[in-house]
């Protein structure tokens, strides 16, 4: 398997455009996460889907951030508008979920964002 | 609401030393706790996982333990050698039916110097 797959993995923009972030888990797994990480913060759970369901997005910093599991094969992190301080490293994992609990978490390589 | 402290923030050894680095948890009602590495400009690798029920886990030079009670977790590092340069995260899954929430702690990036 390629594991979790991601892209971009480098974006640049200007603040107020948008910016759409992508992500292929790995086949089979049932949840999937997106996390944020920065210097000062860490690692920030956004939102994590289970079955193509987001469960809970209490991590979603703003309406601004938007996310979305259209198929078990694919989700989307999108940010409009984009500011500066949404400059960060953005990490998407999946694991199998077991119905009592999560298994373990396989990240991707990350899209490191940098809004100008 | 659960948090995951890591210290030290970083370590730095010679090689061939054996190493713990150490990881504490606030609520001891966890599900499981996982060990990540992260290089520099890539994403997390899983080391180990440690399921609440369970003492600890090994893998190759790597050994993990948990006193769930304490709420305290060690990674063992024995024999380091310059490749296990990297930040070490520890993150626990809360036993809260069904909550798949990980929560990370900072990590502890360590440098093996030749």
């Amino acid at each position: 398997d390629a594991g979790v797959i991601q892209s971009p993995r480098h974006e640049v923009t200007e603040m107020g455009q948008e910016v759409t972030l992508r992500c292929k888990p790995i086949s089979g797994h049932n949840s999937l996460f997106w996390y944020r990480q920065t210097m000062m913060r860490g690692l920030e759970l956004l939102i994590y889907f289970n079955n193509n369901v987001p469960i809970d997005d209490s991590g979603m910093p703003e309406d601004r951030f938007s996310a979305k599991m259209p198929n078990a094969s694919f989700s989307t992190l999108k940010i409009q508008p984009s500011e500066p301080r949404d400059s960060a490293v953005y990490f998407c994992a999946s694991s199998l979920y077991s119905g009592t609990n999560t298994g373990e978490l396989f990240f991707g390589e990350g899209s490191r964002l940098t809004v100008l | 609401k659960q948090e995951v402290t890591q210290i030290p923030a970083a370590l730095s050894v010679p090689e061939g030393e054996n190493l713990v680095l150490n990881c504490s948890f606030t609520d001891s009602a966890i599900y499981n706790l996982q060990w990540f590495r992260q290089d520099p400009g890539k994403g997390l690798t899983s080391l180990l996982l440690i399921q609440s029920s369970q003492r600890e886990q090994t893998s190759g030079r790597l050994n993990a333990s948990l006193d769930k009670s304490s709420g305290r977790s060690t990674l063992y590092i024995a024999a380091s050698q310059p490749g296990d340069s990297a930040t070490y995260l520890c993150a626990v899954v809360g036993d809260q039916g069904g909550s798949e929430k990980l929560v990370f702690g900072k990590g502890t990036k360590l440098t093996v110097n030749p």
